[in-house]
C-alpha cells in the first residue's frame, strides 16, 4: 500500500536555528506533493506543494521543500526558524495510480525556543 | 475567496448515540468534498470523499457513512456511536480533480463516553 513517512515526531529546535523535515513515499510513480501546517488552535493550511517543474519549491514564511525523485523524497527546510514556526507538519502525498486520494504522513511536532 | 464551515466545534456524545457532522464550502461549484479523521501521532486518515452529489465513496470500512445532500454540503453520520469513533474529525474540500490542494476546516472534535 502507498504510504508516507516522516521520520521524526517530535523536534525541538532553537530560535535561529536550522530545519530539515524529513519525508518519504512508498511509490515511485507520478505524484503530487504537499506541505501543510497546522498552527496551534488554527485549521490544517497549506505550506507548498510541487506538482512539476522545478524540484525545488518555495512556499509562505521563508520554508523551502526539494523534491528528489531517486531518493523518492519531500523534505522541507528553513535556513532560521522562529518562535512562530512552532505547529505540527505533515508531508501528504498523492499517488496517480491510487486515483490521486492524498496520504498523509503521521506529522512531526515542531517545538521552538525562544 | 471560499470558505469552509464545520459544525459543531466540540462535541460530547454517549456510546450508542448517533452522530451527524455537518460540513458546508462557500465560494465554489462542484467541489470535490472529503472526511478525514487526525489522530495523535498517526496523520490524518481519509474516511470518504465524494465527487459529486449523491456519490460517495469509502476508504476504510467502519462504524460511519457519509452523505451529499446538496453540491456545498457533506454530512459524516452514524446510527450508534462506539467509545472508538472519538478523534478529530476534518473536512477538506478541493476543486475538480482529485490530487489538487486540498482546503481544511476547523474540524470537529468528537468525545464518546
Amino acid at each position: 500500500a502507498q504510504s508516507v513517512s516522516q521520520h521524526n515526531h517530535h523536534v525541538i529546535l532553537s530560535e535561529a536555528a536550522s530545519l530539515e523535515l524529513g519525508c518519504n513515499y512508498s511509490y515511485g510513480g507520478t505524484v503530487n506533493l504537499f506541505w501543510y501546517v497546522q498552527y496551534p488552535g488554527q485549521h490544517l493550511q497549506l505550506l507548498l506543494k510541487y506538482f512539476s517543474g522545478d524540484p525545488l519549491v518555495k512556499g509562505i514564511k521563508g520554508f523551502e521543500a526539494e523534491f528528489i525523485k531517486s531518493k523518492f523524497s519531500f523534505n522541507l527546510r528553513k535556513p532560521s526558524v522562529q518562535w512562530s514556526d512552532t505547529a505540527e507538519y505533515f508531508c501528504a502525498v498523492s499517488f496517480m495510480e491510487y486515483g490521486n486520494k492524498l496520504v498523509f504522513g503521521a506529522g512531526t511536532i515542531l517545538r521552538v525556543k525562544s | 475567496s471560499q470558505t469552509i464551515h464545520q459544525w459543531p466545534a466540540t462535541l460530547v456524545q454517549p456510546v450508542g448515540s448517533p452522530l451527524s457532522l455537518e460540513c458546508t464550502v462557500e465560494g465554489t461549484s462542484n467541489p470535490n468534498l472529503y472526511w478525514y479523521r487526525q489522530a495523535a501521532g498517526r496523520g490524518l486518515q481519509l474516511l470518504f470523499y465524494s465527487v459529486g452529489i449523491g456519490q460517495i465513496s469509502s476508504e476504510v470500512p467502519q462504524n460511519l457513512s457519509a452523505s451529499r445532500p446538496q453540491d456545498r454540503q457533506f454530512i459524516l453520520s452514524s446510527k450508534k456511536l462506539l467509545l472508538s469513533d472519538s478523534g478529530f474529525y476534518l473536512c477538506a474540500w478541493s476543486i475538480s480533480h482529485i490530487g489538487e490542494t486540498q482546503y481544511f476546516g476547523p474540524g470537529t472534535r468528537l468525545l464518546v463516553l
